[in-house]
């Protein structure tokens, strides 16, 4: 019940593409569900983050969708760039209890230019 | 830059050994949390501690220990430390005991040999 799944393990997009990242999550009790973007030989750096309350969250050219009722949650990053070349995690995380990110497996995004 | 950093960055050493990683939260932040990357399991909660006391545990072995300081850095021991322990240990800090927003140091990577 602790674990998020994510998909794809790799991703190949072209420059100016479109790249989706999904993930599920079992545990209700999750509000807060994070993204973190990490380069080569750098710690998890947080993109952008959404509450169940809201169905999508954008910020620049990357977005979040949540289907709450799915229990599916989705990065998209628009126009994707070379520079967007990075493991993308995905993590939920909850109020009560412990207060720890489970993060998803992680996905390898190679934007070809 | 997270503003949280982490030494050393890079740690050989051999098996049974004992080592210490140090991490300093960024200014103000009272949570500091512990994780494990490794290729096969991902990214692992190990502990959380505020303000000086731990608040969770996760799947940190009995050879490992932490503690946070009262000037607020913490420190990770790893100790009778086995092939197996070779990973990436990040620390994560945030304001409160509510880690919603946690931002990551930029790690310390053991070689265990």
């Amino acid at each position: 019940q602790q674990q998020v799944k994510q998909s794809p393990q790799s991703l190949i997009v072209q420059k100016g593409g479109i790249s989706i990242i999904n993930c599920a999550y079992e545990n209700t009790a999750f509000d807060y569900f994070p993204w973190y973007q990490q380069f080569p030989g750098k710690g998890p750096a947080l993109l952008i983050a959404i509450r169940p309350d809201v169905s999508e969250k954008k910020e620049g050219r990357f977005t979040i969708s949540f289907n709450k009722s799915a229990k599916q949650f989705s990065l998209h990053i628009m126009d994707s760039q070379p520079g967007d070349s990075a493991t993308y995690f995905c993590a939920a995380n909850r109020d009560q209890g412990a207060q720890k990110l489970v993060f998803g497996q992680g996905t390898r995004l190679t934007i070809n230019p | 830059d997270s503003g949280v950093t982490q030494t050393p960055k890079h740690l050989i050493t051999a098996t049974g050994q004992r080592v210490t990683l140090r991490c300093s939260p960024r200014s103000g932040d009272l949570s500091v949390y512990w994780y494990q990357q490794s290729l096969d399991q991902g990214l692992q909660f190990l502990i959380h501690y505020y303000n000086g006391e731990e608040r969770a545990k996760g799947n940190i072995l009995e050879r490992f220990s932490a503690q946070q300081f009262p000037d607020l850095h913490s420190e990770l021991n790893l100790s009778s430390l086995e092939l197996g322990d070779s990973a990436l240990y990040f620390c994560a800090s945030s304001p409160r005991h509510v880690g919603y927003e946690q931002y990551f140091g930029p790690g310390t990577r053991l070689t265990v040999t």
